[in-house]
This record gives C-alpha cells, structure tokens and sequence, in this order.
C-alpha cells in the first residue's frame, strides 16, 4: 500500500493568512494526488484533483502543486469558511489511500 | 448533477453483517466511472473500502478484503456494500464516492451525505 504522510497534523491561523499544507507519498504517485475538505458532520469536498487541477466550483484561493512524492495544498488568504479539516488521497493505484488529514484551526 | 444517497440500518450487531445501498440519481451507474465506499471512524481519518465498475469488476482494502463485497445492481441504478463479522472498530460513518473519469483521475467528485453505523448488541 502507498502511505500518505501530511504536515502538520494540526495548524493555527488567521483569517488572511497564507497557509501550506504538505503531503509525501511512500513512493511515486506521478500527479494522481487529490485534496479534500472536509468540514464537522459532512462529507468530504474535492478541491483540488491531479495534483494542480482546481476543482469546478472551488475558489481560486486554493491551489495545488507536486508530482511524484512531494504535494502542496495552498491556500493563499483564510477565508472563515476554509477553517476545517484538509486531507490528501492518492488515486495512484488501489488500495486508495489517505493522508491522516490536517485540522485548520482559528488562531 | 448526479447524486448519492446512503441507505441501511443504523445499528448492526456484533459478528453480524453490515450491508448498505447507495443509490445513484441525475446519472447512469454505466458511466466510465468507479464507484466507491470509504469510512470514518468518530473522530478519526477517511479509509478507503473498495469500488465497483458497471462491469462488476471490483478492487478492495486488502485489510477488510476478507469480509467485504461490493456488488452493483444496474436495473436499480445502485451499488452495495456488506461487511460480515463485524465488530465495534467497525462503528463508522459510512460513505459513498463516485471516482472521477477522465482527467480526473478517479478522484472522488461527488459524495454520498454518510450513514452512521454503529455495531452494539
């Protein structure tokens, strides 16, 4: 199985804020490597897929970047809505796997 | 758009078996997509179950690959899942997912609500 490692686990921000959210693959996932958010009691939300494709309807705030092991999710001004849980999947190969996910927080 | 919808008990008792139905609207199950369960345990982190194609061909989580089957009903345009022997680390929120086609990659673009399943007698 392909392990999805994120950093931090956890993080405080301000709205307005500059925040980067990193995810390393076990081994090369080329850019199959897709971010979710996901906020208390609903299900997740694409935001970015193949690494630095935004997703329709996501703001553009939001950016990915990466290939083969190493990713960034970015996101360029906290808005305080985007306080919420982000994980990373890679659609790589089966079994799919997860990041353990990294909590925003308000600072 | 196309849209999911979790349905089954809430309450599953030990060594039992769990089983779910997730319907599909707004779309066809025979599209070039594969269709997935994924699961949160309270408080924890998203693992993936396993999918299913229109086909009925199937890839599974090694880790629950002995109790699991995905199967696919295309008269009801729905997928389903059962998970036998189950035990309380089983208690989860349990989702639907479509993987993208395309260039998307199999990324999962669209989400069931989640159905809660708790194993207790």
């Amino acid at each position: 199985d392909i392990q999805m490692t994120q950093s931090p686990s956890s993080l405080s921000a301000s709205v307005g804020d500059r925040v980067t959210i990193t995810c390393r693959a076990s081994q090369s996932i080329s850019s199959y490597l897709n971010w979710y958010q996901q906020k208390p009691g609903k299900a997740p939300k694409l935001l970015i897929y193949a690494a630095s494709s935004l997703q329709s309807g996501v703001p553009s705030r939001f950016s990915g970047s990466g290939s083969g092991t190493d990713f960034t999710l970015t996101i360029s001004s906290l808005q305080p809505e985007d306080f919420a849980t982000y994980y990373c999947q890679q659609s790589y190969s089966t079994p799919r796997t997860f990041g353990q996910g990294t909590r925003l927080e308000i600072k | 758009q196309v849209q999911l919808q979790e349905s089954g008990p809430g309450l599953v008792k030990p060594s039992g078996t769990l089983s779910l139905t997730c319907a599909v609207s707004g779309g066809s199950i025979s599209s070039s997509n594969w269709w997935s369960w994924v699961r949160q345990p309270p408080g924890k982190g998203l693992e993936w179950i396993g999918e299913i194609y229109h086909s009925g061909s199937t890839n599974y989580n090694p880790s629950l690959k002995s109790r699991v089957t995905i199967s696919v009903d295309k008269s009801k345009n729905q997928f389903s899942l059962k998970l036998s022997s189950v035990t309380a680390a089983d208690t989860a929120v349990y989702y639907c997912a479509r993987g993208g086609s395309g260039a998307a990659q199999d990324a999962f673009d669209i989400w069931g609500q989640g159905t809660m399943v708790t194993v207790s007698s």
